[in-house]
């Protein structure tokens, strides 16, 4: 199985929501990423998680929170976004860089749009 | 992070072969050549990465210029599968968890 899965395809939220976005992996994976990416743009690391630990924070508004409660779960948290928050939200899942060389699994991703 | 630069666009007829250009001109040694694609409302999907030597799997051929600053992606033959945007990534090394994506190369394939 070398299948990213994400929840929910699509997204609808207002400003005060808080609402969740789910992504699970089952190969063995330890290291999970989240990417945002705007229309016509080229995805951007947001978080990178390793041994279920937080690794990488590319500097990321508080309003998203990133959690791996297990290494083939990771989830972001999302509280008082932005309409310029709404885009596509990718997951990925890679073995842990340095054990080989580290291609990514993308999932589908979880189109997002805040009004 | 080292930069690429890669065309805006291509376009091809159905299969014919598919040359995409990447230009690397501050690569370092430890740096490996990746490229992903992106299909249209899909997530990135790795197609092909290499070091030094020219590589080949079953969806690309890599050919890497004996300087290392530039690299060409090779699809064989174009399938209206795969009209993509083509990513050429540079990873410092296999310890790097980052993929920084530049802006890609669009591809259209005509029937």
């Amino acid at each position: 199985d070398t299948e990213v899965t994400q929840t929910p395809k699509h997204l609808v939220m207002g400003m005060t929501n808080k609402k969740s976005l789910k992504c699970e992996q089952h190969m063995g994976h330890r290291a999970m990423y989240w990417y945002k990416q705007k229309a016509k743009k080229p995805p951007e690391l947001m978080f990178v998680y390793s041994y279920e630990k937080l690794s990488i924070n590319e500097s990321v508004p508080s309003r998203f929170s990133p959690e791996c409660p297990n290494s083939s779960l990771l989830n972001l948290h999302l509280h008082a976004l932005q309409p310029e928050d709404s885009a596509l939200y990718l997951c990925a899942s890679s073995q842990v860089p340095g054990t080989r060389i580290g291609e990514q699994f993308f999932g589908p991703g979880t189109r997002l749009t805040v009004l | 992070d080292a930069k690429t630069t890669q065309p805006n666009s291509m376009e091809s007829n159905e299969e014919e072969p598919v040359h995409l250009p990447c230009n690397h001109s501050t690569i370092s040694g430890t740096d490996y050549i990746h490229w992903y694609r992106q299909l249209p409302s899909q997530g990135p999907e790795y197609v092909i990465h290499g070091l030094t030597s020219n590589v080949n799997n079953r969806m690309a051929s890599l050919a890497i210029a004996e300087d290392r600053k530039s690299s060409t992606l090779i699809l064989h033959r174009a399938t209206l599968r795969d009209a993509a945007v083509y990513y050429c990534i540079l990873r410092e090394d296999s310890n790097d968890y980052k993929l920084s994506f530049g802006a890609g190369t669009t591809v259209t394939v005509r029937a």
